[in-house]
């Protein structure tokens, strides 16, 4: 059974610019959720989503922005890129409610010059 | 208050020794409680999942809850070098949001 797939593993990008990252969750799996990974500060929860629906949102300006698809697919998109929004992204997926195992992608390192 | 607090460590304990690792919460509506690893460079790894006041054991690794204090811990017994990691201790909390800690550093010296 295939993983999580995130894609692209390094993306570098300019202040103001825009990024969009994608998440494959493992088949079967309706529940994707958002990350953000930065030393010292663990895992920021983002966003999750649900069958196309955003059930729950982090704490996060409204720059960082998400979707999911028919086939449970996500993306997340960052616009108007700042220095402070370099960092891991995690993706995870689970089979429904966040009440169970999350199964984690490799993520995404993107780096803001 | 954060929501989920760990120390960061780093927690150093030699070879075979248990290692203990702690976290609290802050929502007392918190449902489910998780631990998970993870080594440098990869992403997090789940070790064990509790519910339940009490503790929950999984070979060389116990979890252990107590919602009136608020704080879920792990054991690890018998710690290994290939044990050494960050540790993630996660909450949900209910309304599809898992929070996780800052994480607490392992080092097992051989």
């Amino acid at each position: 059974k295939a993983g999580v797939t995130q894609t692209p593993r390094y993306l570098i990008k300019t202040r103001g610019q825009q990024v969009t990252l994608s998440c494959s969750p493992i088949s079967g799996h309706r529940s994707v959720s958002w990350y953000q990974q930065t030393p010292g500060q663990g895992l920021q929860f983002l966003f999750e989503y649900f069958s196309e629906t955003q059930r729950n949102k982090g704490n996060f300006p409204g720059r960082f922005s998400g979707r999911q698809f028919s086939n449970s697919r996500s993306e997340m998109n960052v616009s108007t890129l700042e220095l402070g929004d370099s960092a891991l992204y995690l993706c995870a997926s689970c089979v429904g409610r966040g009440n169970t195992e999350a199964f984690f992608g490799q993520g995404t390192r993107l780096t803001v010059v | 208050q954060k929501e989920v607090e760990q120390n960061s460590g780093p927690l150093s304990v030699p070879e075979g020794a248990i290692a203990s690792l702690n976290c609290t919460y802050s929502d007392r509506g918190s449902q489910s409680f998780f631990w998970y690893r993870q080594y440098s460079g990869k992403s997090p790894e789940l070790i064990m999942f509790i519910y339940s006041n009490g503790d929950k054991e999984d070979g060389r690794f116990t979890a252990q809850l107590n919602k009136a204090s608020q704080y879920v811990s792990l054991l690890i017994r018998d710690s290994q070098p290939s044990d050494s990691a960050t540790y993630l201790c996660a909450v949900y909390t209910g309304g599809f949001k898992t929070i996780f800690g800052a994480g607490t550093r392992l080092f097992v010296k051989a």
